[in-house]
């Protein structure tokens, strides 16, 4: 089976950065996705790891470490339109399926 | 324009009404894939599919059916729905290769109240 875990809400200043976390239990692992959900509407793709370390996207990054389990999402020059909730989900390794296990999501709430 | 699309976007009904929710892709993914969402719990699969005629159930199949008939389309049948499958629903694909992204595509959602 697999848990994932990351905080339920988190609350940051336009401008500032802020670090989500993701830690994750899975018997097998086969890549890590991110993706940002506004309310009401369908989440959308940021980024995928399956390798050790920073991956780079503009103003957000995703980092990997597949020894610890853990994973963050990182948001800089944060803007109100980031106001959303980030979801990490983890792709297993089993039996040749490729589907992915989503965490519950923690919202994030940019202020003036 | 590569897209999932996903119908109705909302609907009430009664329980114990029929209903079937269809979702079509045009990108000629091979994965499609059933979600519930509901205040914290997050996204939970109901079933999925890794090709025509090949289904499974996800985390919480109780109370639906579907059927992978065609590669591009993949309803999901409430038989006779009850107000615990209130929510709001999402539909999703991806090409299922070995390499590479491999990203979830997701439709609108389909908001679903059952009185």
């Amino acid at each position: 089976g697999q848990n994932i875990d990351q905080p339920t809400e988190m609350t940051a200043t336009e401008g500032a950065i802020v670090q989500i976390n993701c830690t994750y239990q899975t018997s097998g692992f086969n890549g890590l996705f991110w993706y940002q959900q506004h309310a009401g509407e369908a989440p959308t793709f940021l980024s995928y790891n399956v390798l050790d370390g920073l991956e780079e996207k503009g103003r957000f990054s995703s980092f990997l470490s597949r020894s610890k389990g853990y994973s963050y999402l990182l948001l800089k020059e944060l803007q109100m339109k980031d106001s959303a909730s980030y979801l990490c989900a983890v792709r297993p390794l089993s039996g040749g399926s490729y589907i992915p296990t989503f965490g519950r999501g923690t919202s994030l709430i940019v202020h003036p | 324009e590569a897209q999932v699309t996903q119908n109705p976007r909302y609907l009430i009904t009664v329980t114990g009404k029929k209903l079937t929710v269809t979702c079509s892709q045009n990108m000629n993914h091979e994965y499609m894939s059933w979600y519930r969402q509901d205040p914290g719990l997050g996204l939970r699969q109901i079933y999925y599919s890794m090709n025509v005629e090949v289904t499974d159930k996800g985390d919480v199949p109780e109370g639906y059916k579907v059927s992978r008939k065609e590669k591009r389309n993949f309803p999901l049948i409430l038989e006779s729905p009850s107000p615990n499958q209130t929510s709001l629903y999402f539909c999703a694909s991806s090409l299922r290769r070995l390499a590479g992204d491999r990203e979830l595509f997701f439709g609108e959602g389909s908001r679903l109240t059952v009185l």
